[in-house]
C-alpha cells in the first residue's frame, strides 16, 4: 500500500522569497516520487521525479526536491518565487513495478507581488 | 504534436444523458489512465488499461464504461448523467515498462457540467 501527504493545502509567499512544499509518503516498496503542477484550467505538468538515483533532484524552473528516506519525506522548494509560479502542486507516489500512482490532495501556491 | 488529447475539451448536458470522451496517445505508451478531479482539485484514478486489458477499476459507479480498441485509445462512456458526475477528466499515459518509475503525462482536461 501506498499513501501520499501534502501537509499544506495553503502556502502563501511573497514574491523573491524562498517556497517549501511540504510531503510525506509511505510505500512499502522502494518508491518512485513525482511533483506535478496544474495552472488554472490547465493539465498538469511535471516538475521533477526520483527514482532512486541522487536524492536530490532538480526540475524545471527552478524547482528541486530532496528525498530523505530517514524522514519519508520528499518536500518542494525553490530559492525564489515567481508570479508564474502561482498555481496548484501535486505530490505523487508509485511503488516499485506499480501501475499505481498516489496523489496528494494537492498545495495551492498563492505569490504575492 | 499534442502528446495526449481528450475531445472535448468542455461539456455541458442534462441529467440523463449519455456522453463520451475520448483520449488519445501518440507517445507509444503502453498504459493509459482516466483521472476524475473534483471541485477541490482532488485527483481519483477512475480505470487504467495496459495493452488494451483493465489492470485497474476503482469504485466507480457502473455508469462509467471505459473502453480501449488500441493501446494509444482509451475512451470513456457515461450513461445516466448526474449533478455529481460534473468534474473535470483527465486522461493520461505512461511507459509501463519503466518499472514503476515513469511519470505520467497528461492531457488537458475535459471539464464536464451536468445541469
Amino acid at each position: 500500500a501506498q499513501s501520499v501527504t501534502q501537509l499544506d493545502s495553503h502556502v502563501s509567499v511573497s514574491e523573491g522569497t524562498p517556497v517549501l512544499l511540504r510531503c510525506n509518503y509511505s510505500s512499502s516498496y522502494s518508491p518512485s516520487l513525482f511533483w506535478y503542477v496544474q495552472h488554472p484550467n490547465k493539465g498538469l505538468q511535471l516538475l521533477l521525479k526520483y527514482t532512486s538515483a541522487a536524492t536530490l533532484v532538480k526540475g524545471i524552473n527552478g524547482f528541486e526536491a530532496e528525498f530523505k528516506k530517514s524522514e519519508t519525506s520528499f518536500h518542494l522548494t525553490k530559492p525564489s518565487a515567481h508570479m508564474s509560479d502561482a498555481a496548484e502542486y501535486f505530490c505523487v507516489v508509485s511503488g516499485a513495478g506499480s501501475y499505481q500512482l498516489t496523489f496528494g490532495k494537492g498545495t495551492k501556491l498563492s505569490v504575492i507581488p | 504534436d499534442t502528446a495526449v488529447s481528450q475531445t472535448p475539451k468542455y461539456l455541458v448536458t442534462q441529467m440523463g444523458n449519455d456522453k463520451s470522451i475520448k483520449c488519445e496517445q501518440n507517445l507509444g505508451h503502453d498504459t493509459m489512465y482516466w483521472y476524475k478531479q473534483d471541485s477541490k482539485k482532488f485527483l481519483k484514478i477512475m480505470f487504467s488499461y495496459n495493452n488494451k486489458e483493465l489492470i485497474i477499476n476503482e469504485t466507480v459507479p457502473n455508469r462509467f464504461s471505459p473502453k480501449s480498441p488500441d493501446k494509444a485509445h482509451l475512451n470513456l462512456h457515461i450513461n445516466s448523467l448526474e449533478l455529481g458526475d460534473s468534474a473535470v477528466y483527465f486522461c493520461a499515459s505512461r511507459d509501463a515498462g519503466t518499472r514503476g518509475t515513469g511519470e505520467l503525462f497528461f492531457g488537458e482536461g475535459s471539464r464536464l457540467t451536468v445541469l
